[in-house]
């Protein structure tokens, strides 16, 4: 398969929750993004982690990455309404110089 | 910096005819471009990698003949769907790497529409 796996495939939380997503992935990568995507639109980057790096955060976004686990992570803290959206992992392999998405995860922040 | 315009953002044609989606880095040299295919509820598929100035290498699965890409200069890459089908209604997503650089620029979609 050319996509990585993405656990859960949908998630709903109430709000203010923190939400967890996870990512594995199958070979040998450079990096590893997270991008957000509402429905029908475009693609919204969120956090780059590369991959000699183990964490990362942004707000109220934190990034791991185990490469031994070929694994990543996105916790979303504090979740709010405006968080609905599917997100993406994508990898840049090395083998191939190529960026592959995972599955995605639909999140769903209940009132 | 870094924005990858990619144009049109909606398209509605008739079957049968082309449609040519273009992405343009706009303040930095993409030497390489990606092309994406995304179905409702679904990820985004990689189609076919762009390199500056080469022939584009396709996915496995992805008609060469039916999906045209050039990539004629650092700055531009065009999609041409030919003789389009309602099958091939879909968003289009392009992604632009820049030269020398380890990331990659995403295009806001192109949603086409094929009655």
């Amino acid at each position: 398969s050319q996509q990585g796996e993405e656990d859960p495939q949908a998630l709903s939380i109430q709000e203010g929750e923190n939400a967890t997503m996870n990512c594995s992935y199958k070979t040998s990568i450079n990096n590893l993004q997270w991008y957000r995507q509402n429905s029908g639109r475009g693609l919204v980057h969120l956090i780059l982690i590369r991959s000699n790096e183990r964490e990362k955060h942004s707000g109220r976004l934190r990034v791991t990455l185990d490469t031994s686990k070929k694994s990543s992570s996105l916790l979303i803290t504090a979740s709010r309404a405006a968080d609905t959206a599917s997100y993406f992992c994508a990898t840049w392999r090395n083998r191939d110089d190529k960026i592959i998405f995972g599955k995605g995860t639909r999140l769903h922040i209940l009132p | 910096g870094a924005v990858v315009s990619q144009h049109p953002s909606w398209v509605i044609c008739k079957s049968g005819t082309s449609v040519k989606i273009e992405c343009r880095s706009l303040d930095f040299q993409a030497t390489t471009m990606f092309w994406y295919r995304q179905f409702p509820k679904q990820s985004l598929m990689l189609m076919a990698t762009s390199n500056e100035g080469s022939k584009a290498t396709y996915e496995q699965g992805v008609e060469k003949d039916k999906f045209l890409i050039n990539h004629a200069s650092l700055t531009l890459s065009t999609l041409t769907v030919t003789s389009a089908h309602p099958e091939d209604s879909s968003f289009y997503i392009c992604s632009a790497r820049a030269k020398g650089r380890g990331e990659a620029f995403f295009g806001q979609g192109t949603r086409l529409t094929v009655v």
